[in-house]
């Protein structure tokens, strides 16, 4: 069956850098686009970008450019999200989700809590 | 690119229907047939319930539909049970290729 699994929750000091993981099975990888989401606490959910597996490419949201890098890892179905420069605005559940036909979002990982505290 | 306008909440009580909208402009809701809704009990994963706007994944019961007229997509719920207790969000494609969500509707079941 199709799972994505992330990273486990971590605590960033302000200013550093969070780099969440996202790992597929059950289906292939290269086929499907994965977006990231975050909820910060007690807040709806914010797009945050895409990556196309099969090419590398990415679009991300204005909020985030220049912040923000997705990537992959074909050989291990791996992508991953960086985020640079964090606050505490930041703090916040992110999740990866893959969609088919690019922006239908059928499956998604189970989350992990990224807190930014001093 | 603004959040996607949904009320704050709705409720209603067992058996009964409600409809959620979500207004956008022509750049996503409008202008593409990309809009999606999604149920997010706290605490869980968000659950896809309607994509390109009006067709359910396998496995989602017909209670839910989805609709667009202009440039508001609504999410009607029909037969209103407890568990559909929850948040619920619109997401759309955007015309820079950017995706968008609604800012999220509290459904309380009464």
């Amino acid at each position: 069956q199709v799972q994505l699994v992330q990273s486990r929750a971590e605590v960033k000091k302000p200013g550093a850098s969070m780099k969440v993981s996202c790992k597929a099975s059950g289906y292939t990888f290269t086929d499907y686009y994965i977006h990231w989401v975050r909820q910060a606490p007690g807040q709806g959910l914010e797009w945050m970008g895409w990556i196309n597996p099969k090419s590398g490419g990415t679009n991300y949201a204005q909020k985030f450019q220049g912040r923000v890098t997705m990537t992959r890892d074909t050989s291990i179905n791996t992508t991953y999200m960086e985020l640079s420069r964090l606050t505490s605005d930041d703090t916040a559940v992110y999740f990866c989700a893959r969609a088919f036909s690019a922006w239908n979002c059928d499956s998604w990982g189970q989350g992990s809590l990224v807190s930014v505290s001093s | 690119q603004s959040a996607l306008t949904q009320p704050a909440s709705v409720s209603g009580s067992p058996g009964q229907s409600i409809s959620i909208s979500c207004t956008g402009t022509s750049s996503d809701v409008g202008g593409y047939n990309y809009v999606s809704w999604f149920q997010h009990h706290p605490g869980k994963v968000p659950k896809l319930l309607i994509y390109e706007v009006r067709h359910r994944p396998s496995g989602i019961s017909n209670r839910f539909s989805g609709s667009k007229s202009g440039n508001t997509a609504s999410l009607t719920i029909s037969g209103l049970q407890a568990d559909d207790e929850a948040d619920y969000y619109c997401f759309s494609y955007t015309s820079s290729r950017l995706g968008v969500f609604g800012g999220g509707t509290k459904l309380t079941v009464l």
